[in-house]
């Protein structure tokens, strides 16, 4: 069975200071591979998808990167954080373009101070 | 863009009833998920459709590309149906997007 980690659960980070948020999928190769942001009291907001390994595509604009090192592994960072970018961060898979059937990770919640 | 239009944003059933929550699309898309959010934020999957209908216990629910509406029906409403519950479409460029959410309590 395909399982999805998340990490770190929690974080509570000063304005301008760096992030790396990370997100490992075992048990599925070449899966696709999402990040999403809530903003509190906001619609989750694709940001990031990666189809494969070094290729990531960037569907929203905020000051954040992604990277997928591995098969398995896709991270969200920027190097100084911005008090807008407190909320709630969710990794997602799914099988490949044509079957959008999501799963989604347990999440991050970020607070910037 | 594309938008998803989820109603109601609010719903509150007494237990044993049911209804319906439902999402318009203002363009055709080719898939649609139902989430329940967990405790702690995250959404778990309850459906996923391509086309026509599914059921799964109480909870059942259908899609309609063509006419760009999808339906999730709760019926014999228990306690712990309580949540907020989510759509989320894709369209034909393969970008999800999501409903506002409705947050459903169940009362005795």
């Amino acid at each position: 069975a395909q399982t999805i980690h998340q990490w770190p659960v929690a974080e509570i980070k000063a304005v301008g200071s760096p992030l790396s948020l990370g997100c490992t999928i075992k048990g599925k190769s070449s899966p696709n591979l999402y990040w999403y942001w809530q903003a509190t009291g906001g619609t989750l907001q694709q940001l990031f998808y990666s189809i494969t390994v070094g290729q990531v595509e960037s569907v929203v604009q905020l000051n954040l990167s992604a990277s997928r090192p591995k098969d398995d592994q896709f991270i969200l960072s920027t190097e100084k954080l911005l008090l807008s970018h407190s909320g709630f961060y969710l990794c997602a898979w799914s099988p490949d373009r044509g079957n959008s059937d999501y799963t989604f990770g347990s999440g991050t919640r970020l607070l910037v101070i | 863009g594309d938008q998803v239009e989820q109603s109601p944003s609010a719903l509150s059933l007494h237990e044993g009833t049911g209804s319906a929550l439902r999402c318009n699309f203002t363009t055709t898309m080719r898939a649609v998920q139902w989430f329940r959010k967990n405790s702690r934020g995250s959404l778990i999957n309850l459906f996923y459709l391509a086309s026509g209908t599914k059921e799964n216990g109480r909870l059942k629910s259908a899609f309609d590309s063509k006419e760009r509406y999808s339906t999730l029906h709760i019926r014999d409403a228990q306690l712990e149906d309580s949540g907020t519950y989510f759509c989320a479409a894709e369209n034909m460029g393969y970008k999800l997007t999501f409903g506002t959410g409705t947050s459903l309590l169940v009362d005795p």
